[in-house]
C-alpha cells in the first residue's frame, strides 16, 4: 500500500515564524502535491512537483515555497508566517504514467498560527 | 478553466438508506477523470470510487456507484445500505488526462443515523 507520512498532525507557530511543513511517501512516485484545506472553500493547489527539483506554482502559492531535493520527499515552507495561513494542509503524491491519475494523501497537518 | 461544483454542504441519511451526493464539473476536454474522495473526521482522505470519461459504464465499487453523465457534466455519488462508517466529508474531484492536480469541488458532509 502507499504510504504518505507528515511530518507533524499539529503545528503552532507564532507570526513571523519560518514554518517547514514535510512530506515522504514510499512509492517512488513523480508527482507530489501540496493543498491547502479550509471549511467551505475545499482543497486548493498551493504548489505541486513533476520530479526532483522540479516545481509549479498552484493557485494560491503566495507567501510559500517548496522544496523536492529527494523523490520521496516534498517540503513546503511558509517563509513568514502569518495568521491567514491557518489552515489543514494535505500532502498527495501519484505517479506520472498513464493510468488512473489517483492521488494518494498523507493524513494532513493542522497549522495555527498566533 | 475547469471547475468542479458540490451543491449540497451537507447531507443526512439513515443507517441502511440510500443517498445521493451530487457533483457537477465544467471541461472543454473530452478525456479525464472524476473521482469521489472520502474524509473521515480527523483522518485520512482516501479514494472512494474513479470514474474515466471515456467509459460509458458507471463505476462501481461495492455499496458505492456513480451516475456518470458526460453531455450533462454531472458525476454523482451513490451510498447504498449506509452505514455509520460512512459518516465523512466527500470530495468530488476531476483531473485531465494530462494528470496534473486535482480540481476539486467545496465538499459534501455526510451524517449518518441509527
Amino acid at each position: 500500500d502507499v504510504k504518505v507520512t507528515q511530518s507533524s498532525r499539529y503545528l503552532v507557530k507564532r507570526t513571523g515564524e519560518k514554518v517547514f511543513l514535510e512530506c515522504v511517501q514510499d512509492m517512488d512516485h513523480e508527482n507530489m502535491f501540496w493543498y491547502r484545506q479550509d471549511p467551505g472553500l475545499g482543497l486548493r493547489l498551493i504548489y505541486f512537483s513533476y520530479d526532483v527539483k522540479m516545481k509549479e506554482k498552484g493557485d494560491i502559492p503566495e507567501g510559500y515555497s517548496v522544496s523536492r531535493e529527494k523523490k520521496e520527499r516534498f517540503s513546503l515552507i511558509l517563509e513568514s508566517a502569518s495568521t491567514n495561513q491557518t489552515s489543514m494542509y494535505l500532502c498527495a503524491s501519484r505517479y506520472a504514467g498513464t493510468g488512473t491519475y489517483e492521488q494518494y494523501f498523507g493524513p494532513g497537518t493542522r497549522l495555527t498560527v498566533t | 478553466a475547469q471547475t468542479v461544483t458540490q451543491s449540497q454542504p451537507e447531507m443526512s441519511v439513515q443507517e441502511a438508506e440510500t443517498v445521493t451526493l451530487s457533483c457537477t464539473y465544467d471541461t472543454s476536454e473530452s478525456d479525464y477523470y472524476l473521482f469521489w474522495y472520502k474524509q473521515p473526521p480527523s483522518r485520512q482522505m482516501i479514494l472512494v470510487i474513479r470514474q474515466e470519461a471515456y467509459k460509458q459504464q458507471n463505476a462501481t465499487e461495492n455499496r458505492f456507484s456513480v451516475n456518470f453523465q458526460k453531455a450533462a457534466k454531472s458525476f454523482s455519488l451513490k451510498i447504498s445500505d449506509s452505514q455509520l462508517g460512512d459518516a465523512a466529508m466527500y470530495f468530488c474531484a476531476y483531473t485531465n488526462q494530462a494528470g496534473t492536480a486535482l480540481i476539486f469541488g467545496k465538499g459534501t458532509t455526510l451524517s449518518v443515523s441509527s
